[in-house]
């Protein structure tokens, strides 16, 4: 099936420096992503959707100038957390939608440590 | 607003138990519900869904069937592997935009 790839999978970075995701669509092309962030024992909260060649739609309550989201071509979207804290460690997950088919696709995730 | 609630676990079964998943919706609206699975290691996959009431989703031995009267869409499956030993998210859907809404997730052991 199609995949949907994030790098990096982990990542520990200091307090204050931006830290970069990406998510790629490896064989099919998607005109709209999703990113989502995980707590421990919680469910996947919805955090923006991404749009080729197009701002980001983001949803209530998340910061669009702390998470940066890019999505330059049909087959990359890149979600930057800028200035990270200990607060912004989490588990993020991208999902991507086929153009041709419309089905949805998960990534990995990604998990951030701030210390 | 629209909400999930799944069972919480973590749930423990020996090979060929009989699994349930509970999981009850609230929307605003009809949704389409979903039921994912999470592989150690793996991204999300789509186990089954179903887009209307009393329609049963299947696959790989896992049914679900949408109940508007319950708002549920318990997921069941007859006899379980080890290999379906996972992480369990039960999903909604409204309207055409393809945002889906999560339940926090159940994870299933299974024993040999």
């Amino acid at each position: 099936g199609a995949v949907v790839s994030q790098h990096p999978s982990w990542v520990i970075c200091k307090s204050g420096t931006s830290v970069k995701i990406e998510c790629r669509s490896l064989d099919f092309q998607a005109t709209t992503m999703f990113w989502y962030r995980q707590f421990p024992k919680q469910s996947l909260m919805l955090m923006a959707t991404s749009n080729e060649g197009s701002k980001a739609t983001y949803e209530q309550g998340v910061e669009k100038d702390k998470f940066l989201i890019n999505h330059a071509s049909l087959t990359l979207s890149t979600l930057t957390v800028t200035s990270a804290h200990p607060e912004d460690s989490s588990f993020y997950i991208c999902s991507a939608r086929d153009r041709v088919s419309g089905e949805l696709f998960f990534g990995e995730g990604s998990r951030l440590t701030v210390l | 607003g629209n909400s999930v609630t799944q069972m919480e676990g973590p749930v423990t079964l020996s090979e060929e138990a009989f699994l349930t998943i509970n999981c009850t919706y609230t929307a605003t609206g009809y949704p389409s519900l979903f039921w994912y699975v999470q592989y150690p290691g793996e991204g999300l996959q789509l186990l089954l869904k179903a887009t209307k009431a009393d329609d049963k989703g299947s696959n790989k031995g896992f049914e679900a069937t949408y109940r508007k009267e319950t708002t549920s869409f318990h997921l069941e499956k007859g006899s379980v592997q080890v290999s379906d030993s996972a992480v369990y998210f039960c999903a909604l859907q409204l309207g055409s935009n393809y945002k889906l809404t999560f339940g926090k997730g159940t994870l299933l052991t299974v024993n040999p």
